[in-house]
């Protein structure tokens, strides 16, 4: 069955620094996705991708973030200087159309520690 | 009121148990509903999709939608301990940003 693959599964990283996560979705899907889980929360969705630009992005989106897709198979997140509060869980996640219609297929995800 | 409230448990049911899970929301808007669920340390993984209100049901797993209510449910028959996970209920309106609920966890025991 294909999947959502993402690298790398942990990353721990000082603060202020940049990190980059990392996400191939499947082949032929059109839409992509970045969702976040801080421990013990509920996810939360941070941005879609569409056509090699931003569909919509939540208030946690801020200029700190940013996502590229630099090539025909990797789905970037860039966070520019990590804070504490950005330790969480980074889902990315795709689909054939938009979630309104199948839902979507998740990655296992990337567990961010920021020290 | 929050947009989706789900009580997180956690719920502990023998095996065999029927499990019933909920969720409700505010924002009239929601039309699409889905169930995900979330083994420790991996991404959500979609169950049940279902659109506007009524019953789908797909082998041991019933998920219905009442929208007058604001209510959504997943039933799951038969349960079984390799069903222990978290379920989280998701919705949207015709974008692609789900609202996800809390999740709750289940435990089945042998």
């Amino acid at each position: 069955e294909p999947e959502v693959t993402q690298t790398p599964s942990h990353q721990v990283t000082q603060m202020g620094q940049e990190v980059i996560l990392r996400c191939v979705p499947i082949s032929n899907h059109l839409y992509f996705y970045w969702y976040r889980q801080i421990l013990g929360q509920k996810v939360e969705f941070l941005v879609s991708f569409y056509n090699n630009e931003i569909s919509e992005k939540s208030e946690i989106f801020d200029d700190q973030f940013s996502v590229e897709r630099p090539d025909g198979s990797n789905f970037t997140l860039k966070i520019r200087s990590t804070k504490l509060e950005d330790s969480a869980m980074y889902f990315c996640a795709s689909s054939l159309q938009g979630a309104a219609n199948y839902g979507y297929t998740f990655g296992s995800g990337t567990r961010l520690t920021v020290v | 009121q929050k947009e989706v409230e789900q009580d997180p448990g956690p719920l502990s049911v023998p095996e065999g148990a029927i499990v019933s899970l909920n969720c409700t929301y505010s924002n009239s808007a929601f039309q699409y509903f889905m169930w995900y669920r979330q083994y420790s340390r991996k991404g959500p993984e979609l169950l049940m999709y279902t659109y506007s209100s009524g019953n789908k049901e797909d082998g041991r797993f019933t998920a219905q939608v009442d929208k007058s209510s604001k209510y959504i449910s997943l039933f799951i028959r038969d349960s079984q301990p390799s069903d222990s996970a978290t379920y989280l209920c998701a919705m949207t309106s015709n974008t692609g940003k789900l609202i996800f609920g809390q999740g709750t966890t289940l435990q089945v025991k042998p």
